[in-house]
């Protein structure tokens, strides 16, 4: 079976461009999570969807990201304009339930490097 | 709020050597305990898992026993391989509907041959 498919695995885009990450959950699963890696700051939920529709977004740091959900195996993570501070891996991760099983499925991660 | 707090790392062992990773929690009610495993290149993994007090959560020879009295849910495996390098995140979970799995910082394991 198909795991959490994301895509670009890499990106390397200059300050300013626009930047959409994609995400295919796990046919069946009605969560969705999208998480930010750094060092720094280690492993950041940015928002969670139950059943296509946002239920957290207190994760996303500002008003340049921005996540769709159009429909039950797809979504996007948009960064609009990025910043060199927006460099990281972002993970998109999708779950069988409600978030309470605490059983998610991650994807590799599309590592974003903002020059 | 919930939190979760690991060991200080990074932690770096010899083939075949004991391993322990502390994890503390705070969390109200009776949460439910992870830990997930990141290998190099890769998105996180659930290694194993336990649900209510007593719990021991078993995978790939690790365990971890789920402590409510000291609220503890340390990571051990007693012979370690070099396939075992890694990232090990502890979580939790409460119960409900929309509940969000809390991650601690994350602790980095490399074993040596």
């Amino acid at each position: 079976d198909a795991g959490v498919i994301q895509s670009p695995r890499h990106e390397v885009t200059e300050m300013g461009q626009e930047v959409t990450l994609r995400c295919k959950p796990i046919s069946g699963h009605n969560s969705l999570f999208w998480y930010r890696q750094t060092m720094m700051r280690g492993l950041e939920l940015l928002i969670y969807f139950n059943n296509n529709v946002p239920i957290d977004d207190s994760g996303m740091p500002e008003d340049r990201f921005s996540a769709k959900m159009p429909n039950a195996s797809f979504s996007t993570l948009k960064i609009q304009p990025s910043e060199p501070r927006d460099s990281a891996v972002y993970f998109c991760a999708s779950s069988t339930r409600a978030a309470g099983t605490g059983e998610l499925f991650f994807g590799e991660g599309s590592r974003l490097t903002v020059l | 709020g919930n939190s979760v707090t690991q060991m200080e790392g990074p932690v770096t062992l010899s083939e075949e050597a004991f391993l322990t990773i502390n994890c503390t929690y705070t969390a109200t009610g009776y949460p439910s305990l992870f830990w997930y495993v990141q290998y190099p290149g890769e998105g996180l993994q659930l290694l194993l898992k336990a649900t209510k007090a007593d719990d021991k959560g078993s995978n790939k020879g690790f365990e971890a026993t789920y402590r409510k009295e000291t609220t503890s849910f340390h990571l051990e495996k007693g012979s370690v391989q070099v396939s075992d390098s890694a990232v090990y995140f502890c979580a939790l979970i409460n119960t409900g509907a929309n509940s969000k799995l809390t991650f601690g910082k994350g602790i980095t394991l490399s074993v040596r041959p």
